[in-house]
């Protein structure tokens, strides 16, 4: 199952689909955004980020899609494993340097067998 | 190498007790941030220390927290009296130099005010 349009707080999906996490940034001037994975007991992880001048960046199985039209960010996850069971964040900055990210909602993603 | 610590990793207190959490980021990081997650809501930005000096103290509550990194390497967050709405995760983060992008998170402290 995947999941697209408005941010949910959770997503539940069998392992082996797509996983499709979306997240609304709050700043048109932001120009570096970066997807944290968090899981239970530990910080935020760095997944794969994005500069404002690209719209599509891919890491391994990992893929995030940039809309500044509308101010909008989503994180791919192929073929979802259960170690892939997390909270996932969207962080955005108006620099890329030397200022703190401003983190959007988390969505907690829960994969079964 | 190792990564950023935070310590304590739980800490209870009653409220109107003192508490402080420290940092350690990783060596040679001269950029260190202190995040809080309250209630499961997002991760909000407290402060920013490059070196020992504070460059953004823009999201610090109130002041009941109070922030100090001297010697410009560990970090300390000390919440005094702390309350309950102080509850939540104490994140720290560390970035070796300004244009360096990824910030690497510490495993961040629970405090629970009672």
């Amino acid at each position: 199952g995947e999941s697209v349009g408005l941010h949910l707080p959770t997503l539940s999906v069998q392992e082996g689909d797509n996983s499709i996490i979306n997240c609304a940034y709050s700043n048109s001037a932001s120009d570096y955004f970066i997807w944290y994975k968090q899981e239970s007991g530990k910080g935020p992880q760095f997944i794969i980020d994005i500069r404002s001048n690209m719209d599509k960046r891919q890491g391994q199985r990992v893929t995030v899609l940039l809309n500044k039209t509308v101010k909008h960010l989503s994180l791919q996850i192929a073929a979802t494993q259960p170690g892939d069971s997390a909270v996932y964040f969207c962080a955005e900055k108006f620099r890329p340097a030397g200022t703190a990210l401003i983190f959007g909602k988390g969505t907690t993603l829960s994969v079964s067998s | 190498e190792a990564g950023v610590t935070q310590f304590p990793s739980h800490s209870v207190i009653e409220k109107g007790q003192t508490v402080t959490l420290r940092c350690d980021p990783i060596s040679g990081h001269d950029n260190l941030y202190w995040y809080r997650r309250v209630m499961g809501k997002e991760i909000k930005f407290l402060l920013h220390f490059v070196k020992e000096s504070k460059q953004d103290e823009s999201g610090m509550p109130n002041n009941r927290f109070l922030a100090e990194r001297t010697g410009g390497t560990y970090s300390t967050l000390k919440v005094q009296p702390a309350e309950l709405e102080d509850s939540g995760v104490y994140f720290c983060a560390s970035i070796l130099l300004t244009g360096r992008t990824e910030a690497f998170f510490g495993q961040g402290t629970r405090l629970t005010v009672v």
